[in-house]
């Protein structure tokens, strides 16, 4: 079963303009951490920001902001003021507690955003 | 401090051949992991080390994966012998190796095999 849907294969945004890049999630743990990473077409792994299950407020990074909505399961991430430089693949992982010393992540498809001048 | 190191960036080599990934994690990082992306399957965990010792190998496609870390600061990813289905991007991580830690990737190693 998928535990990470990322539904949208690419967005669009204007520069400056905000934009949100969706993902749902599914476990049935309590316990679990929720990770942004943005891969630009040069191929690095960037990590962008980071939600625990258990934070009642949500997680800022400078322009990121992550949108977690705990009874949707849902952890979107927030760009704003997008710039030229965010054109990039996003990637949504999930960590669950555990099992045998586990700590995996789980990443969704990706979303590929592309910032017009 | 130098990021997750890995080589080479880029290999190509013929099937049938062995082919050795390499990483050097970062300093103090306790966890170790080799992920490959592929287009069709995205970005897939094949192993990770915590403390130099495996704890989750259920990724590694079949046996002709194998995965080494002899001490602290160095990794392999070998592939013997190498299927043009093996072809993808290769990623080694590292991390502190808590519950909240994010992980720290290397550049990669684009893997080609003919």
């Amino acid at each position: 079963a998928q535990k990470i849907t990322q539904t949208q294969p690419g967005m669009f945004v204007q520069e400056k303009e905000a934009v949100t890049l969706d993902c749902t999630y599914d476990t049935s743990d309590q316990s679990y951490g929720l990770f942004w990473y943005k891969q630009p077409s040069s191929g690095e792994m960037i990590f962008l920001i980071y939600q625990g299950s258990y934070d009642e407020q949500n997680a800022t990074e400078g322009r990121y902001s992550l949108n977690f909505q705990k009874a949707r399961k849902s952890a979107n991430l927030v760009i704003s003021a997008s710039q030229l430089g965010d054109s990039a693949m996003y990637f949504c992982a999930m960590r669950e507690p555990p099992e045998g010393g586990s700590e995996k992540l789980v990443f969704g498809k990706g979303t590929k955003l592309t910032v017009n001048p | 401090d130098a990021g997750v190191i890995q080589s080479p960036r880029h290999e190509v080599t013929e099937m049938g051949q062995e082919v050795t990934l390499r990483c050097k994690p970062i300093s103090g990082h306790n966890s170790l992991f080799w992920y490959r992306q592929t287009m069709m399957r995205g970005l897939e965990l094949l192993i990770y080390f915590n403390n130099n010792v495996p704890i989750d190998d259920s990724g590694m496609p079949e046996d002709r994966f194998s995965a080494k870390m002899p001490n602290a600061s160095f990794s392999t990813l070998k592939i013997q012998p190498s299927e043009p289905r093996d072809s993808a991007v290769y990623f080694c991580a590292s991390s502190l190796g808590t519950s909240i830690d994010e992980q720290y990737f290397g550049p990669g190693t684009r893997l080609t095999v003919t």
